[in-house]
């Protein structure tokens, strides 16, 4: 199936940890991004890669970095995992910079601070 | 900075009635994306809307965008169950440059009753 796909789609950690997200698509897309839902619902966008180079960087903490090793992939490690970074976090990617075929989503990986 | 605001927010309707979320936004952007999500789970592309006066239709959505009065409206005729869930409207842009990502409405919860 053609898709974006993350992995784990749940995960739970406790303080201080660190942990990551994998993100792959295999849409021949070229502009990855990450988003961060919270418990309201509240998307946003966190960062975005296009062909493996980091475009956007939202005001995130350090402790969050993103890795692009290729323009299919683009993973998310979060170190010294806090309480507040419990959310959501989805991946998705585009064709284009300027997404004019829109944006396709993955199923979303739920990341619970313990 | 590039906001976007959605209305209503919560939205309870009775089914075969008709009703419509409004979707505005503050800088230019010709750019608009509208969303479906169940919950727990993942973003459902509906709508792009890339120039002015673009209107979609999908079964009983229909998405329209205007840019000079920064406002999209997603309509729903004779609603049914089914099309109960949260839709989220986006704009993409801000810089203009490019993979500036979505900036979201905060969502429009729609309970649908029989």
């Amino acid at each position: 199936d053609t898709a974006v796909s993350q992995t784990p789609k749940y995960l739970v950690t406790q303080m201080g940890n660190d942990k990551s997200i994998k993100c792959e698509q295999n849409l021949g897309h070229d502009t990855m991004y990450w988003y961060k839902q919270d418990s309201k619902k509240f998307l946003k966008i966190m960062f975005s890669y296009n062909n493996k180079e980091l475009i956007i960087n939202e005001t995130v903490p350090n402790r969050f970095s993103p890795k692009s090793p290729d323009k299919a992939h683009l993973n998310l490690h979060i170190n010294s995992l806090e309480l507040g970074d419990s959310a959501v976090y989805f991946c998705a990617s585009t064709l284009g910079i300027l997404a004019n075929y829109g944006y396709t989503f993955g199923s979303g990986t739920r990341l619970t601070v313990v | 900075e590039l906001k976007v605001e959605q209305n209503p927010l919560f939205l309870s309707m009775q089914e075969g009635k008709n009703y419509t979320i409004y979707c505005n936004y503050s800088t230019t952007s010709d750019r608009l994306y509208w969303y479906r999500q169940d919950p727990g789970k993942s973003l459902e592309s509906l709508f792009v809307l890339l120039s002015n006066g673009a209107v979609k239709q999908e079964g009983r959505l229909m998405a329209s965008l205007d840019t000079k009065a920064r406002l999209s409206t997603l309509h729903i005729t004779a609603a049914v169950h089914d099309l109960s869930a949260t839709y989220f409207c986006a704009v993409d842009g801000g810089s203009g440059g490019g993979a500036d990502g979505l900036t979201f409405g905060k969502g429009t919860h729609l309970i649908i009753q029989p």
